[in-house]
């Protein structure tokens, strides 16, 4: 079956600190992989995509993720957290023959100053 | 573009009424999705749609759910008659397809009372 698990249901930080959201994938088809970004009572926004080529991909907001097939997973990351990238992440995942967009339960990331 | 639409954004109904959530996509996007999210389950995909025509409904929750998709340009998900434990989020998202990511609008924050 094809799924994505977001590890970890909540994240805290301090200002500066790495930012690290885990996500790992189970499919039988390659992948489309995503990040998207949801701050409090709005919509989603997508934050970066890896669909194919280069397995480092770089976002909005100083954000990249990096494809790994071997170990199936996409993890978030940010060298440096800022009071503003608190909010809650989702990764979602899509395939070539379906179109169909899944999405993990989220990770929300505070901030601490 | 606008972005997608959504309408209304605050639903407020009495159990047993029905409820019509609208959604206007971008235009040229072939894809259209519509989301529930709640505290509990997250964001799951209740049914999408590819040129007006519905691909996979398997995550509406039950009859009481439907959805239509009569043009290019509007949808819409019914629930007849709404439940208290209907009370979510409803995000509507559309794509020109998987690889691009979906774009979502604002959503519809319906309270059934």
């Amino acid at each position: 079956a094809q799924s994505v698990t977001q590890l970890g249901s909540h994240v805290s930080v301090s200002e500066g600190a790495l930012v690290l959201l885990r996500c790992n994938y189970s499919s039988s088809v390659p992948p489309y992989l995503f990040w998207y970004v949801q701050y409090p009572n709005q919509g989603l926004q997508l934050l970066l995509k890896y669909t194919t080529g280069a397995t480092l991909v770089k976002g909005i907001n100083g954000f990249e993720a990096e494809f790994k097939k071997s170990e199936t997973s996409f993890h978030l990351t940010k060298p440096s957290a800022h009071m503003s990238d608190a909010a809650e992440y989702f990764c979602a995942v899509s395939f070539y023959n379906t179109d169909k967009l899944i999405f993990g339960t989220g990770t929300r990331l505070q901030v601490f100053p | 573009d606008a972005g997608v639409i959504q309408s209304p954004r605050h639903e407020v109904t009495e159990m047993g009424q029905e409820v019509t959530l609208r959604c206007k996509p971008i235009s040229g996007h072939d894809y259209l999705f519509w989301y529930r999210q709640t505290m509990m389950r997250g964001l799951e995909l209740l049914i999408y749609f590819n040129n007006n025509v519905p691909i996979d409904d398997s995550g509406m929750p039950e009859d009481r759910f439907s959805a239509k998709m009569p043009n290019a340009s509007f949808s819409t998900l019914k629930i007849q008659p709404s439940e208290p434990r209907d009370s979510a989020v409803y995000f509507c998202a559309s794509t020109p397809g998987g690889r691009v990511g979906a774009f979502f609008g604002q959503g519809t924050r319906l309270t059934v009372v």
